[in-house]
């Protein structure tokens, strides 16, 4: 069965640090797309960033960025300058096989942010 | 250009009333997926749509739920003779194609509960 592990359930940052959320997941496809999304406490879901697997180059979207290793399976997101309107649950999800776009998602980490 | 819209946003039933969510995709989207939160869980994928048509219903209990996505009007997610185990966030998100690779967006969630 396909999976994904957030092996953080809860990290904390100070503002303006650095932090990164790790994510592992189990997929036989050679291509597909991985996903980050946030959860704020109005828990609207947004989308923060977005890799394509057969892309080597990490994806970047201003202060988001991740680290994909593909041979490990492993899709950390990296926070930098971190401000008080990160904080909120960070779920990592990337699409069933052979499915029409669902989503298989981890458990989440709760991204604390301290002043 | 609206985002996904759902209501309602709160919804309290008794056990065995039926509960009715709605969720209005974006404007031009004809592909909704549901999924379901249970408290301090991930989203868990329970089934995609197009107009007239499900696609994919493999996430959903066999038992007491439904969905529909009619030619005109939003698609509802049904559930008959709720129990407590129903209580939860349900989110709707829509696409403009079917597909990994293209990005879900996602409505504000209505909370269940049923007391």
């Amino acid at each position: 069965a396909q999976t994904v592990t957030q092996s953080q359930p809860e990290m904390s940052v100070q503002e303006a640090e650095t932090v990164t959320l790790s994510c592992t997941y189990d997929t036989s496809e050679s291509d597909y797309y991985l996903f980050w999304y946030k959860q704020p406490p109005s828990r609207q879901m947004i989308l923060v960033i977005r890799q394509e697997a057969y892309k080597q180059q990490n994806a970047t979207e201003n202060r988001f960025s991740v680290n994909f290793q593909k041979a490990a399976k492993s899709f950390s997101l990296k926070i930098s300058d971190s401000q008080l309107g990160d904080a909120a649950m960070y779920f990592c999800a990337y699409p069933v096989r052979g499915s029409q776009g669902n989503l298989i998602f981890g458990k989440g980490t709760k991204l604390s942010v301290k002043p | 250009n609206a985002g996904v819209m759902q209501n309602p946003r709160h919804l309290v039933r008794r056990r065995g009333q039926e509960a009715r969510l709605r969720c209005s995709p974006m404007k031009g989207h004809s592909h909704v997926y549901w999924y379901r939160q249970l408290p301090e869980e991930g989203l868990k994928f329970m089934v995609y749509l197009q107009k007239e048509n499900i696609i994919d219903e493999s996430g959903m209990p066999k038992e007491r739920f439904s969905a529909e996505f009619p030619k005109e009007g939003p698609s509802i997610l049904r559930i008959q003779q709720v129990v407590r185990g129903d209580s939860a966030a349900y989110f709707c998100a829509s696409s403009p194609m079917a597909g990994s690779s293209y990005e879900q967006y996602f409505g504000p969630g209505t909370r269940l509960t049923v007391t």
